[in-house]
């Protein structure tokens, strides 16, 4: 089973490049979901959506931008890269209901110089 | 508002030590209650939710109304045990269904 897979594990940007981080779940989740994870910070929502053609921000959105046009893929879009969007971003899935178990991507370590 | 308190961003116990990772939470409904871990390396994974009510690699957690708490606990610690371990709440409202807020994690060390 594939489960949540991101893309890439790794990448460095310059300041101001932009860039598309994929996400991709093949368990028909209704529910996925972007976050960061930084030192002391635990995992910040950044944008989620409850389904094909729903966005809507999460904690820390400034900076991003969803779209959902399948209910497989949630690609997070980095507009201008800036030196503290520098961390390490989980994207998840789960189905829409009470007590979800949610599945995590293995993380993309971004560096941005 | 923080919605889930870890208040130990790190925890060092030794081999054969009880454990206590401390979990709080602030909610006036129902909430869902999880703890995650992630090993070295590895994604984030589900470790227990309090519905299930198991013990899960001799982990337990047990959620206390009273005092907003969701404590994880496991009377005898082990190396293969450290890593990183996030609580998190869910939502029993519909608008909210399937969100998840994190605490900002509790660095677990088990020496041998």
């Amino acid at each position: 089973n594939a489960g949540v897979t991101q893309t890439p594990k790794f990448q460095v940007l310059k300041t101001g490049q932009s860039m598309t981080l994929q996400c991709a779940q093949d368990m028909n989740h209704e529910y996925m979901s972007w976050y960061r994870q930084d030192p002391g910070m635990g995992l910040r929502l950044i944008h989620y959506s409850v389904g094909a053609g729903i966005t809507d921000q999460g904690e820390v959105p400034n900076g991003y931008n969803v779209s959902r046009s399948t209910t497989e893929d949630f690609p997070l879009r980095l507009l201008s890269a800036a030196p503290s969007q520098t961390s390490v971003y989980f994207c998840a899935s789960s189905y829409l209901r009470q007590a979800p178990e949610a599945f995590f991507g293995q993380g993309t370590r971004l560096t941005v110089v | 508002a923080q919605r889930v308190t870890q208040p130990e961003k790190l925890l060092s116990v030794f081999k054969g030590a009880p454990v206590e990772l401390k979990c709080n939470y602030s909610y006036s409904g129902s909430p869902e209650l999880f703890w995650y871990v992630q090993y070295s390396r590895q994604r984030l994974q589900l470790l227990l939710r309090h519905i299930s009510r198991e013990s899960i690699k001799g982990f337990t957690a047990d959620l206390n109304k009273g005092e907003t708490s969701f404590h994880l606990k496991k009377p005898f610690a082990q190396e293969e045990d450290s890593a990183m371990y996030y609580c998190a709440l869910s939502e029993d409202r519909g608008s909210t269904l399937g969100r998840l807020y994190f605490g900002r994690g509790t660095q677990l060390t088990v020496w041998p």
